[in-house]
C-alpha cells in the first residue's frame, strides 16, 4: 500500500506570497492532519480534516487554512507568508479520528 | 507545565545496550499514546502504540503505560547504530474538540556508539 505523498517536498517563497501544499492521504484513511515542525516549537498541531470537514485547528493564524476534498486528499494554504513560517509542514492520514497516524514526507518551506 | 514531556537528550548507549526512553503527559483522561522515531531531515515514522496499562512488545522495542502516574516509555533492547535518531512521544487529545490531534513532546536524542 503507497504511503501519504506530499508535494511539493521543497518550496522557496518570499514574505508576502502564498503557497498551497498538498498531502494524499493512505488509500482507505478518511481523516488527514497537518503539522509544523521548527526547530524552537517541535511539532504542532495546525488542522484536522475528516470526510471533507474541518473538525480541529490548532493555534494558528486565519492565514493557516486547508480543506479536504471527496478523495480525502487535503490541501493546505497559506497567505502573507511571513519568515517565521519556515518550516517543515507534516501531514498525517489515519483510518478515522484518534487512531493511528502516518506521516508523509513533508514539504519544506523556506520564506525569504 | 508542557503537556508532553520528553528529557531532550542527548542519551547515548554503548551498542548492543537496552535504550530507555521516558515522557510524561498532564492530561490525567488521554487515551491513546504513540512513539514515533525520526532521522533527521527525513518525516517521523510510527515505531509503536499502546492504548492500555502495562506493556507491548514489538521486536526490539517495548513500549510501557502507567496511566496512574501518567508516563510511558520505549525501551530498546540490543541498541543499533542505526537506532540513531530522534524519538517523540505523542499523545491524542481527550477534549472531544481536539479529535485528530496529538500533541507531541520535544522529543529525546539517542545516540549509539558502536
Amino acid at each position: 500500500k503507497a504511503g501519504v505523498t506530499q508535494t511539493p517536498r521543497y518550496l522557496i517563497k518570499t514574505r508576502g506570497q502564498q503557497v498551497t501544499l498538498s498531502c494524499s492521504p493512505i488509500s482507505g484513511h478518511r481523516s488527514v492532519s497537518w503539522y509544523q515542525q521548527t526547530p524552537g516549537q517541535g511539532l504542532q498541531f495546525l488542522f484536522e480534516y475528516f470526510s471533507e470537514t474541518q473538525r480541529n485547528k490548532g493555534n494558528f493564524p486565519g492565514r493557516f487554512s486547508g480543506r479536504q476534498f471527496s478523495n480525502s486528499r487535503s490541501e493546505m494554504n497559506v497567505s502573507t507568508l511571513e519568515l517565521g513560517d519556515s518550516a517543515l509542514y507534516l501531514c498525517a492520514s489515519s483510518l478515522d479520528i484518534n487512531n493511528e497516524q502516518f506521516f508523509g514526507p513533508g514539504t519544506r518551506l523556506t520564506v525569504l | 507545565q508542557k503537556e508532553v514531556e520528553q528529557n531532550s537528550g542527548p542519551l547515548s548507549v554503548p551498542e548492543g545496550a537496552i535504550a530507555s526512553l521516558n515522557c510524561t503527559y498532564s492530561d490525567r483522561g488521554s487515551q491513546s499514546f504513540f512513539w514515533y522515531r525520526q532521522y533527521s531531515g527525513k518525516s517521523p515514522e510510527l515505531i509503536m502504540s499502546i492504548y492500555s496499562n502495562g506493556d507491548k512488545e514489538d521486536g526490539r522495542f517495548t513500549a510501557q503505560l502507567n496511566k496512574a502516574s501518567q508516563y510511558v516509555s520505549l525501551l530498546i533492547r540490543d541498541s543499533q547504530p542505526s537506532d540513531s535518531a530522534t524519538y517523540l512521544c505523542a499523545v491524542n487529545g481527550v477534549d472531544p474538540s481536539n479529535t485528530g490531534k496529538l500533541i507531541f513532546g520535544q522529543g529525546t536524542t539517542l545516540q549509539v556508539k558502536p
